[in-house]
């Protein structure tokens, strides 16, 4: 495996489920990030992690709740999810967060439907 | 509050010159990214720029003038796997990138 892995792929889920996604990272980097993609929505970055240790939270609804067991392992565990949660959710690593560093390698997405 | 403005769509014909604009208000600047992104596909890097001026990559160039809070991608000799949409995302004070809604660029044959 290469780059940044992402799975399922695709997700059909209940409002009343939980499921979660998982990414993992195969660059040697140490951060790694989850984001919101709505159509014609600029991307939202929900969740930041550098070293292992979360250093953003934007404001994310509690039903959506992540884990970083390492540096290349990302988890989002989700519960109670809302028809409007209904997104693609992409994850993405990258060096470091300044600079140059911050370019960040994204994954190929879980496509989220909440029924 | 902080924004990067982007044209929501733009058409072009393979073989021609196109540019991209952004125009961003952001709290600090620490750098300007340009990201590609094909429809049902990963975004993936194209540029980066920090210091104002022209970067030549290829058939891709992007500018930045920090100044006027603005920056442009032109894409030359456009093919038609050009097609996909074009993000632009500024890094600011606090190193959080903030994005544009990105630019979906057509290219007709």
């Amino acid at each position: 495996e290469t780059g940044v892995t992402q799975t399922p792929r695709h997700l059909v889920m209940g409002m009343t489920n939980k499921k979660s996604l998982k990414c993992e990272q195969h660059l040697g980097h140490n951060a790694m990030y989850w984001y919101k993609q709505s159509a014609k929505k600029p991307l939202e970055l929900m969740f930041v992690y550098n070293f292992k240790e979360q250093t953003e939270n934007n404001s994310v609804p509690s039903r959506f709740s992540p884990e970083c067991p390492n540096s290349s392992h990302l988890f989002l565990h989700l519960h109670t999810l809302q028809p409007e949660d209904s997104a693609l959710y992409l994850c993405a690593s990258s060096l470091g967060t300044s600079g140059e560093y911050n370019e960040q390698f994204f994954g190929p997405g879980t496509r989220l439907t909440v029924l | 509050g902080q924004n990067i403005d982007q044209p929501t769509e733009m058409t072009a014909t393979e073989g021609a010159i196109v540019q991209i604009n952004c125009t961003y208000q952001t709290s600090g600047f620490n750098g300007l990214f340009w990201y590609q992104q094909h429809a049902g596909e990963a975004p993936t890097f194209l540029s980066y720029n920090v210091l104002d001026g022209l970067e030549e990559k290829g058939r891709f160039s992007s500018f930045l003038s920090r100044s006027k809070g603005y920056s442009y991608l032109l894409l030359k000799e456009l093919q038609m796997k050009d097609s996909a949409s074009y993000l632009c995302a500024v890094m600011d004070s606090n190193y959080q990138l903030i994005w544009g809604a990105g630019t979906k660029l057509i290219i007709k044959p």
